[in-house]
Order: structure tokens, then sequence, then C-alpha cells
């Protein structure tokens, strides 16, 4: 098992609604990707957090939104959700730009359930 | 653009037999090339990375994988597959980035490998 931890595991939202989900990344790792996984597909990168600020974003609308704290730990917040949000988003954490070790590490995900 | 693409959705395999998942990529420059396996409801688990060096890389439970480069493939092989080897399977790419640029991973589809007793 990796560091990384995401809370809640499982979720059931209404269409329309807001949800935040949450991701400890693993020590010593300053940036945190978030990842979206659709039923049968493979993951496709939402966003990364550096530093507390977003310094990369994939084909997702402004509704998905993020946060980095302090100590690294981050917050995905999708708004007006829809029925296709329901997936399976990743967390995903790796050691500080430079280092030679260049491989992320995801947490165990949240399914969510827009129903 | 970055792309990966596996083109078999499902690998079956005998217990104790070779196991081969392909993987071929398209990326401007030198790419990092990584595979990871996914349990059901479960997140991602690194298997092996390619960065520069041997083209030949050994990973996590005697996993291994082979970058061409003109071919442009990093396919996984293992040379005597278990039942519990049966899993989804993601090849992943990204390019070296500078500091502070995002580390955007590009995966392909995914392979089902099922290793039959």
């Amino acid at each position: 098992e990796t560091g990384v931890t995401q809370s809640p595991t499982h979720l059931i939202k209404t269409r329309g609604q807001q949800v935040t989900l949450r991701c400890s990344s693993q020590s010593g790792h300053n940036t945190v990707s978030w990842y979206q996984q659709a039923l049968g597909q493979g993951p496709q990168f939402i966003f990364q957090y550096y530093r507390e600020e977003e310094n990369g974003r994939g084909n997702f609308p402004p509704r998905f939104s993020g946060l980095q704290f302090p100590n690294y730990s981050s917050e995905l917040n999708v708004n007006a959700l829809e029925l296709d949000d329901s997936a399976l988003y990743l967390c995903a954490s790796s050691f500080p730009t430079g280092s030679s070790n260049t491989e992320a590490f995801f947490g165990q995900g949240t399914r969510l359930t827009v129903v | 653009a970055q792309s990966v693409a596996q083109p078999e959705d499902q690998v079956n395999v005998a217990e104790g037999n070779p196991l081969t998942v392909k993987c071929t990529y398209s990326v401007s420059g030198n790419p990092y090339l990584f595979w990871y396996v996914q349990y059901p409801n479960r997140g991602l688990q690194f298997l092996l990375k390619y960065i520069t060096g041997d083209n030949l890389v050994k990973g996590s439970y005697g996993f291994e994988a082979e970058f061409n480069k003109s071919q442009t493939s990093f396919h996984l092989k293992k040379p005597s597959a278990l039942v519990s080897d049966s899993a989804l399977y993601f090849c992943a790419v990204r390019v070296p980035i500078s500091s502070g640029s995002a580390r955007q991973l590009t995966f392909g589809s995914g392979t089902q490998l099922t290793v039959l007793p």
C-alpha cells in the first residue's frame, strides 16, 4: 500500500449537488494530481497542484476545482454534478520535481455515484 | 499531444506460461513510461518504469518491460504467470518536465489479464 489516503471511499450524490473529495499525500511528496476513471476506461488527468497552486489542467470544465494545503494534502471539488461525473476519482502524489524518483503513487480512490 | 494505445482489451494465459501485455505510445521527445496494475475497486499500484538507460527494466512481482524506441513500444512481460496476476493493467506515458511543470500521466485504456489455473 502507498502512503496516499483518500476519503471518503464511496459516496452517492444527487445531480446538481456539490461534492468535495480529500487526499493526503505520501510523506515527502509536494505534488498532487487528480484523475477521473470512468467505468471501463483508463484514468484521465484532471489537474495537478504544486506548492499550493494549480500548475496543469486536463480537459475538464471549471466546475472541477481544487485546493492544496501547506501540508500538501489536497481537495477536489465538483460543482453542479452531472450523471457523467460518476467515476472513480484517484489522487496521486509524487516526489518534488527534479527528484530521480519520478513515479506517482496513487490512493485507493473515491467511488462517486451521481443519481 | 501524447497518447498510449493498449491494443488488447483482454489477455488470457495459462498459469505457468509467459505473458505479454502490449503498449505503444506517441509522444514528442523522450518518454517516461510506466506500468500500473489495478485490482477490483482499488487504486493503481506502480509496477515499473523506464526513464533512461537499459531498454529492459525489471519491476515488482517478477514483471519486466522492454522499451523499443524504433517501434515506440513498451510491452509488459512475465516469464511465468500466476493466477494472482489476474488484474487490470495500465500503461502510461509522460514527458520529462522542467521544475514546477505538470507531471501529467496519459494512460492507455487498460488490458484485463486473466491467468487461468
